[in-house]
């Protein structure tokens, strides 16, 4: 089975923190992606990445980086949190050309 | 842009009863069509994939179907059971990003 891995289920953040939420995946798969996931809004792209080290923006990714420096590892960086950044964050993979995503548990992040 | 809606937003039904879930999707130039399902504060777990080149796809006693030319899809759950409750969502693929495009769900309760 594949697993998606998201480092924490809960966070607590303050205001101007810069915040890491990590992603890892066990099956190889090139494609990563990051969503959020807001009442009212659905799911909305922040960033994917189709190889190591390459990454692009999705629909909202201003106040967020990432970094993709192994295959298996997709990470999430809020450089200074904002409480409009409190959410549930969702990780994802996939691979091949039926791009079957896999999803994380998710991570709620409450920025205070 | 794609747009992907989902009807109704909530359903509840008694145990036992069979239901069909809709999604529409603007942009018929799509490869496939997957159902996911989200329980309460969890990640998504994928049900179905339909590929554009079938209509129909089943396990157990769900079946999505796709029609490509009208936008639209169907998930017909059988007998329904309390077990089903959850937040059931379609999503589409952005053929430039490899991303998933969501609906916003329909949340289902299926009452004792």
């Amino acid at each position: 089975d594949v697993k998606v891995t998201q480092s924490s289920r809960y966070l607590v953040k303050r205001t101007g923190e810069k915040v890491f939420l990590e992603c890892v995946q066990d099956m190889d798969h090139e494609n990563m992606f990051w969503y959020r996931q807001d009442p009212g809004l659905g799911l909305r792209l922040i960033y994917f990445s189709y190889d190591v080290k390459m990454k692009e923006k999705g629909d909202i990714p201003e106040g967020y980086s990432v970094s993709r420096e192994k295959k298996e590892r997709f990470s999430l960086i809020l450089e200074s949190a904002s409480t409009n950044q409190t959410s549930m964050y969702l990780c994802a993979s996939s691979f091949g050309q039926r791009n079957i995503q896999y999803f994380g548990a998710g991570t709620r992040l409450s920025v205070l | 842009k794609q747009e992907v809606t989902q009807i109704p937003a909530a359903l509840s039904v008694p145990e036992g009863e069979n239901l069909v879930l809709n999604c529409s999707f603007t942009d018929s130039a799509i490869y496939n069509l997957q159902w996911f399902r989200q329980d309460p504060g969890k990640g998504l777990t994928s049900l179905l994939l339909i590929q554009s080149s079938q209509r129909e796809q089943t396990s157990g006693r769900l079946n999505a179907s796709l029609d490509k030319s009208s936008g639209r899809s169907t998930l017909y759950i059988a007998a329904s059971q309390p077990g089903d409750s959850a937040t059931y969502l379609c999503a589409v693929p952005d053929m430039g990003r490899r991303a998933l495009t969501f609906g916003s769900g329909t949340r289902l309760q299926v009452q004792p």
